[in-house]
């Protein structure tokens, strides 16, 4: 089975920190996602890899950025936490065949206060 | 208006029942159509995985694609409490990759004794 480990469930933090969120997937997968998931709004692409030190923007990359080094890794960075990114955010992997579909993570809960 | 159109429910239902939850879409690429469970603060998981018109089965569950109307569903037969989650819609264009996979903003399922 496809395994998506995101390192914290919840996270609590203040109005401009920065802010690292981890993700680890374990089955080579090229591809790699961050997403955010807002009632009524659903998933929105924040950013998205297709390789080690490759990052494409997605949707909404405003006050994000990537950092993915190690192939199995993928890093989602708030350069400078805002209330308005209080979200839950989902990491994803997936092969990079087109139409290859994504696995996620259980998600973190991050509440910007 | 939204390129993938869900209600969000609440659908509530009997033990038993026969499910039928829906999407229509408005971009007559979308080939490759998705649906995806999530349970209460968790990720979501893949469920079914169609190219295509027409129908699939795996278990209780079939999907059903009709490219024609624009419309895709997925039924659940003898549903259980087990089945009560969020179910989430997703298509990729015929060309596309991955990082233009379109959701469905969801629908909540509750299946009661």
């Amino acid at each position: 089975d496809v395994k998506v480990t995101q390192s914290s469930r919840y996270l609590v933090k203040r109005t401009g920190e920065k802010v690292f969120l981890e993700c680890v997937q374990d089955m080579d997968h090229e591809n790699m996602f961050w997403y955010r998931q807002d009632p009524g709004l659903g998933l929105r692409l924040i950013y998205f890899s297709y390789d080690v030190k490759m990052k494409e923007k997605g949707d909404i990359p405003e006050g994000y950025s990537v950092s993915r080094e190690k192939k199995e890794r993928f890093s989602l960075i708030l350069e400078s936490a805002s209330t308005n990114q209080t979200s839950m955010y989902l990491c994803a992997s997936s092969f990079r065949r087109n139409n290859s579909p994504l696995h996620f993570g259980n998600g973190t809960r991050l509440t910007v206060t | 208006q939204k390129e993938v159109e869900q209600d969000p429910g609440p659908l509530s239902v009997p033990e038993g029942a026969i499910v039928s939850l829906n999407c229509t879409y408005s971009n007559s690429a979308f080939q490759y159509f998705m649906w995806y469970r999530q349970y209460s603060r968790k990720g979501p998981e893949l469920l079914m995985y169609t190219y295509s018109s027409g129908n699939k089965e795996d278990g209780r569950f079939t999907a059903q694609v009709d490219k024609s109307s624009k419309y895709i569903s997925l039924f659940i037969r003898d549903s259980q409490p087990s089945d009560s989650a969020t179910y989430l819609c997703a298509m990729i264009p015929g060309t596309g990759t991955a990082s233009k996979l379109t959701f469905g903003t969801g629908t909540r399922l509750q299946v009661t004794l």
